[in-house]
């Protein structure tokens, strides 16, 4: 079975550029997770959707930062304008049991802002 | 915020020695998990706790529960240079996942 997909897997944009990152969960999976992973502040929980609907938003940054789940088998991570401290891994993640289930993360997306 | 405070940072070890890494936190956590990320990939699963006190191996893996609720450790035995990696634990607690900042691990051959 596939795992969790992730594209782009690299993105090298210019800042004030807009950057839309896009995931495919697990077939079947009702929860779907978008990360960050930084060396300074490690992996942060942006957003996280049950159902396709956005259970919490908390830690999504900015206005700049806006993230949809159109239908359950697809999702976008979109910020725009870009700026450099956005450089980061962005992670997708789905799981069949909501936040108390088991989260299967795809490969991610690594995302340089000049 | 809910924080994890996972130690040591990183280790250098040889092939064939035991690992011993640790998360703790202030807060109580329902469910205690534990990841490994190799390099350009995601976090993998390795072990998850349910129950305070609860000790389950995987493997060369073993991790707990602590009785408290607010601490866990993975153990791995014997080492192999296929070990190498970041790992992480994860306190889930109120319907969100919180992640330590992770120990690298280095095997030497």
């Amino acid at each position: 079975d596939a795992g969790v997909i992730q594209s782009p897997r690299h993105e090298v944009t210019e800042m004030g550029q807009e950057v839309t990152l896009r995931c495919k969960p697990i077939s079947g999976h009702n929860s779907l997770f978008w990360y960050r992973q930084t060396m300074m502040r490690g992996l942060e929980l942006l957003i996280y959707f049950n159902n396709n609907v956005p259970i919490d938003d908390s830690g999504m940054p900015e206005d700049r930062f806006s993230a949809k789940m159109p239908n359950a088998s697809f999702s976008t991570l979109k910020i725009q304008p870009s700026e450099p401290r956005d450089s980061a891994v962005y992670f997708c993640a789905s799981s069949l049991q909501g936040a108390v289930g088991t989260q299967y993360f795809g490969p991610g997306t690594r995302l340089l802002v000049l | 915020g809910q924080q994890l405070n996972q130690s040591p940072q990183s280790m250098f070890i040889q092939e064939g020695e035991d690992v011993s890494m640790n998360c703790t936190s202030s807060s109580i956590f329902n469910t205690w998990l534990w990841y490994k990320q190799e390099p350009g990939e995601g976090p993998v699963l390795l072990i998850a706790l349910y129950k305070a006190g609860e000790l389950t191996s995987n493997g060369r893996l073993t991790a707990q529960f602590g009785i408290t609720r607010k601490d866990s450790f993975l153990n791995i035995s014997a080492s192999i240079p296929s070990d190498v990696g970041i790992y992480f634990c994860a306190g889930h607690r109120e319907g969100k996942l919180t992640f330590g900042k992770g120990t690298l691990l280095t095997v030497n051959p």
